[in-house]
Order: structure tokens, then sequence, then C-alpha cells
């Protein structure tokens, strides 16, 4: 069964800072893997998915990049902001048609 | 083009009871994939209908349940409802004919079991 890990699990930086998330993930065959953000009680926000035959996606502030063969992806966020505070959470899809799910980084950027 | 939305947001019911939970996917998605989010277990996946069939199930008691309608929207039921079942119940759609196309999420429904 496929295992998810994020690491830290929680972190609090300055405004301003650039700032690694770490998720990895223990069986390398994936499909996918998608980066999410949520706020507290609220659903899950899409921010990055990266097909399993691309190395990196950018969107913004963002840059997700995708090692299969390690089974580990990062998720960088440049110039961080009070707004960036949030729970991140990252997620592989391989064979069986399911996402598995880390269990999240919270981030707190103080102003 | 609207998200996903989930009615209803928030519901408590108590021990013994059932439930039905409703999920409209974005327009055009067939995929829906339903999620049981907790503070202890995080999230784990319940199950994923595409095209009126149940595709995928996770590791979770059959008093989970879910169907989907022509309209690929889907509906989760939990009937003999226990504590253990208090939770944010999240689904997901997908425009891909797999579930591993690109997941949007809508806001959840609370259940919280007394």
């Amino acid at each position: 069964k496929q295992e998810v890990t994020q690491i830290p699990a929680a972190l609090s930086v300055p405004e301003g800072e650039n700032l690694v998330l770490n998720c990895s993930f223990t069986d390398s065959a994936i499909y996918n893997l998608q980066w999410f953000r949520q706020d507290p009680g609220k659903g899950l926000t899409s921010l990055l998915l990266i097909q399993s035959s691309q190395r990196e996606q950018t969107s913004g502030r963002l840059n997700a990049s995708l090692d299969k063969s390690s089974g580990r992806s990062t998720l960088y966020i440049a110039a961080s902001q009070p707004g960036d505070s949030a729970t991140y959470l990252c997620a592989v899809s391989n064979t069986g048609n399911q996402f598995y799910f880390g269990t999240g980084t919270s981030l707190t950027v103080i102003p | 083009k609207a998200g996903v939305t989930q009615t209803p947001r928030y519901l408590i019911k108590t021990r013994g009871q059932q439930v039905t939970l409703s999920c409209s996917p974005i327009s055009g998605h067939r995929s829906v994939s339903w999620y049981q989010q907790t503070p202890g277990q995080g999230l784990q996946f319940l199950f994923e209908y595409f095209s009126e069939t149940q595709r995928n199930k996770g590791n979770f008691p059959g008093r989970f349940s879910g169907r989907q309608f022509s309209n690929s929207r889907s509906e989760m039921n939990v009937s003999t409802l226990e504590l253990g079942d208090s939770a944010l119940y999240l689904c997901a759609s997908s425009i891909q004919d797999r579930t591993f196309g690109e997941q949007y999420f809508g806001p959840g429904t609370r259940l919280t079991v007394t």
C-alpha cells in the first residue's frame, strides 16, 4: 500500500522567506502527484499537478518538483506572504484509481 | 464555471441514525471521489464513481455506501452512525476518465455525530 509522508509537520517562517515543503512516497509507480492547500475548516484547493513523466511544474511563486526514482517531491514557495498560511497536502495516485494523501504541513507565515 | 458543490455544509446527527450527503461535480466531470478527513487519520479514500459505476473502494465498512446518477451527481450514505464517523467529508471531481486526472475538491460537509 502506498504511504505518503510530509515533513515537517509544521513550519513557521517570517514573511518574505523562501521555503521548501517535502513529500515522500513509498511506491514509485505513480501516475501523478498533486499539491493542495487547505485553509482551516475548508476544502482543498489544487495548486499544482505533476504527471509522472514530468520533473517539475510552476505556477506563480510556486514550483513543485518530482523525483519518482527516489520517491520524493518538493514544493518551493518563493517570497512567502501571510496569505500563504495554510496546510499543504500532497497526494499521489497510482494503480487502483485513488489518491493517497500525506498528513500535511501546517505553514504559518509571520508578518 | 461553477466548482464542486456539496450539501449540506453542516450536519448534526445522533448515533444509530443514517445520513445522506450530496456532491455535484464540475460540469463535464464524470469522475467523483469521496474522502473522509479526521484529525487522527487525515484524508482517507472512501470510493470513486465514474459513469454511475463504482470503480474503486477504500477500506471502510459496508455502512458507507454511495451512488452516482446519470448527471454525474453523487450521493454518499452512512447508516447506523457511530461517534467515530464525525468528520469532514470531501468529494472531488475529475474531468478525465481516470481518477489520476487533476482532482478538484468541494468545500466539504462537516458531520458531527452525538
